[in-house]
């Protein structure tokens, strides 16, 4: 099975920051690989697909790029309604295996 | 608009059965791999299931091989969770999603396992 290590787990940040989180992977998986973005008592939303394309509708200060087997999920101003927990996802093999997640809070 | 609507969650006890079902719109589902994701209160996003467009091709998470079975009925645009030998370590929402990169999700749906 793909192990997903992502991290930090959790992370306090300010509105107006720029921050970053990071899966690796525990092998190869090309650009098979989503970030997505949940909030408390709702449904998982993708923001980025194949490592780096912007999901239709999200804003632009997120995006996703990839070096090797680590990507990166960035944000590049944090807005308030980016307060949430976020997944990476490898959709390379079976089993799909998701990251631990990271919570991000408000500093 | 794609829309996943997910039902038949429920409190159920250990050892029981229940099936879960995910109805679709806005899109063929006949056109997709479907898959069951699964959340455990407070913890993290677990892949449980896919299905491929037809249903000859299948894959499971090891801990519900030979108890849960995923099917649909393509007619009905319908994707369907049989769940059977519960366990409380099954107790999570279950949602469906689209494809097995999970473009869209439904809501999701409580399963209870407890005595």
């Amino acid at each position: 099975d793909i192990q997903m290590t992502q991290s930090p787990s959790s992370l306090s940040a300010s509105v107006g920051d720029r921050v970053t989180i990071t899966c690796r992977a525990s092998q190869g998986i090309r650009n098979d690989l989503g970030w997505y973005q949940q909030k408390p008592g709702k449904a998982p939303k993708r923001l980025i697909y194949a490592a780096s394309s912007l999901q239709s509708g999200v804003p632009s200060r997120f995006s996703g790029s990839r070096s090797g087997t680590e990507f990166t999920l960035t944000i590049s101003s944090l807005q308030p309604e980016d307060f949430a927990t976020y997944y990476c996802l490898q959709h390379n093999n079976f089993p799909r295996t998701f990251g631990q997640g990271t919570k991000l809070e408000i500093k | 608009e794609v829309q996943l609507v997910e039902f038949g969650g429920g409190l159920v006890q250990p050892g029981g059965s229940l099936r879960v079902s995910c109805v679709v719109s806005g899109f063929s589902i006949s056109s997709y791999w479907m898959s069951w994701v699964r959340q455990a209160p407070g913890k993290g996003l677990e892949w449980v299931a896919s299905i491929e467009q037809n249903g000859g091709e299948k894959y499971y998470v090891d801990s519900v091989k030979g108890r849960f079975t995923i099917s649909r009925d393509n007619a009905k645009s319908s994707l369907y969770l049989q769940m059977d030998s519960l366990r409380a370590e099954d107790t999570a929402v279950y949602y469906c999603a689209r494809q097995t990169n999970f473009d869209y999700w439904g809501q999701g749906t409580l399963v209870i396992v407890s005595s």
